[in-house]
């Protein structure tokens, strides 16, 4: 069945540290692949997209992720976390291409002083 | 990208009764999408909110339980129907643009009482 996976429910980096937040999915083909943030009581912000172009991808607030077909994963990073990055993060999944996500359960990141 | 608007943006039901949520997008696009957010969960599909025709259920929602209307490519209501405490959620309504990207309302959190 095709599937989400974020590995960590739960990261927590110090301010001006790198950021990784994980995420693989289960499919025989390749999908649009999407990383969202939530933040509390507010709705959710697209971060970036891959959609079969460029493998690494940048998206806003410095956030990029990485495509790697052999791994079926997609990890969101950044170089250096800012206190303002803590939120929920979410990785998505559109297998069939006709806007139908399926989501990871979720990555909540802390970020410490 | 696109604007989306859903009223109202939170509510405290009783249970056994109904609630109609609204979103309300600033430009006409021809995917819509339900979702629903547990406390603490990720998200989940609904519905493709179909216009002008039904709308097509995920497995484990039905139509009893979530009514949608689509009556233009600006507008949908999702209804919970006969609600219970099991129904408290954030429900999110989303479209989906050209390049493949997919916008999310603010979301309405619901609570039953």
């Amino acid at each position: 069945a095709q599937s989400v996976t974020q590995l960590d429910s739960h990261v927590s980096v110090s301010e001006g540290t790198p950021v990784l937040l994980r995420c693989n999915y289960s499919s025989s083909y390749s999908p649009s692949l999407f990383w969202y943030v939530q933040h509390p009581n507010k709705g959710l912000q697209l971060l970036l997209k891959y959609t079969s172009a460029a493998t690494l991808v940048k998206g806003i607030n410095g956030f990029e992720a990485e495509f790697k077909k052999s791994e079926t994963s997609f990890h969101l990073t950044k170089p250096s976390a800012h206190m303002s990055d803590a939120a929920e993060y979410f990785c998505a999944a559109d297998f069939n291409q006709g806007g139908k996500l399926i989501f990871g359960q979720g990555t909540e990141l802390s970020v410490k002083p | 990208s696109a604007v989306i608007s859903q009223k109202p943006s939170r509510d405290i039901c009783q249970r056994g009764t109904s609630l109609t949520i609204q979103c309300q997008v600033d430009s006409q696009v021809t995917m819509m999408f339900w979702y629903r957010q547990q406390p603490g969960q990720s998200l989940t599909l609904i519905a493709t909110a179909n216009q002008g025709s039904e709308a097509t259920y995920e497995s484990g929602f039905v139509i009893d339980k979530f009514p949608i209307s689509r009556p233009n490519l600006t507008f949908s209501t999702l209804t919970v129907s006969n609600m219970s405490p099991e129904d408290s959620s954030i429900y999110l309504c989303s479209v989906y643009l050209a390049a493949d990207t997919q916008y999310f309302g603010p979301g309405t959190r619901l609570t039953v009482l």
